[in-house]
């Protein structure tokens, strides 16, 4: 069985703050995909991210940052320097080599940028 | 990114009535797609896998006879409620890997179709 928890339901703060979203996982298989997507009010799922379990260096691309740390199973998301545009809900999800493609998506975390 | 669409983006029907909605990969093809569920405040929910010349694989507690789905092409992926009842309000979302279908590819999202049932 696989499983993502995002523990943060929402998070609010004020433009030009940092923000952390917290992911972990569960899974037996040793190769998996971990994903990160973006939610805005529109609806569409953004792509943000893809790190396979056999890579665990971490990534920055602009304001966005991912750590990964398989020895406490987390793959969380940093945000610096938050903007309004960043209001949005934020999912992590799994993919496990045995399964396919199939997605499993933690429960999201909502994040409010505030002027 | 690969371009997932849908069609329609919005739709509103009576209860009892069957509504079709479209998934197509633009500029890829996709021998598989998924179709998922979002309830408001919630996350997406897998409902199941379209396969192209196949049939589709349905998740657990999902009804294969009321949402009925066809993968006519390698671009087009097709999600019938049938008999649709006010539960089955909710926000349909469907997704393609592109690369063929890997376990490595990433998985592009369609933007969505928001069903509303009288």
């Amino acid at each position: 069985a696989q499983k993502v928890t995002q523990a943060q339901t929402e998070i609010s703060v004020v433009e030009k703050e940092d923000v952390t979203l917290d992911c972990v996982y569960e899974t037996r298989d040793t190769t998996y995909y971990l994903f990160w997507y973006k939610q805005p009010p529109s609806g569409e799922l953004v792509f943000l991210i893809r790190r396979n379990s056999f890579d665990e260096q971490n990534e920055i691309s602009g304001r966005y940052s991912w750590n990964f740390q398989k020895s406490t199973s987390s793959f969380n998301f940093t945000i610096t320097a938050s903007q309004v545009v960043d209001s949005a809900v934020y999912f992590c999800a799994l993919s496990e080599a045995s399964a396919g493609n199939k997605l499993t998506f933690g429960g999201g975390t909502r994040v409010l940028v505030k002027p | 990114g690969a371009v997932v669409s849908q069609h329609p983006s919005r739709v509103i029907c009576k209860s009892g009535t069957s509504v079709k909605i479209e998934c197509r990969s633009l500029d890829f093809q996709a021998t598989t797609m998924f179709w998922y569920r979002q309830f408001p405040k919630q996350s997406l929910m897998l409902m199941a896998t379209s396969n192209e010349g196949s049939k589709a694989t349905y998740e657990q507690g999902v009804e294969k006879d009321k949402f009925l789905i066809n993968h006519a092409s390698l671009t087009l992926s097709t999600l019938t409620v049938t008999s649709a009842h006010p539960e089955d309000s909710s926000f349909y979302i469907c997704s393609a890997p592109a690369g063929g279908g890997a376990v490595t590819d990433t998985q592009y999202f369609g933007p969505g179709t928001r069903l509303t049932v009288l």
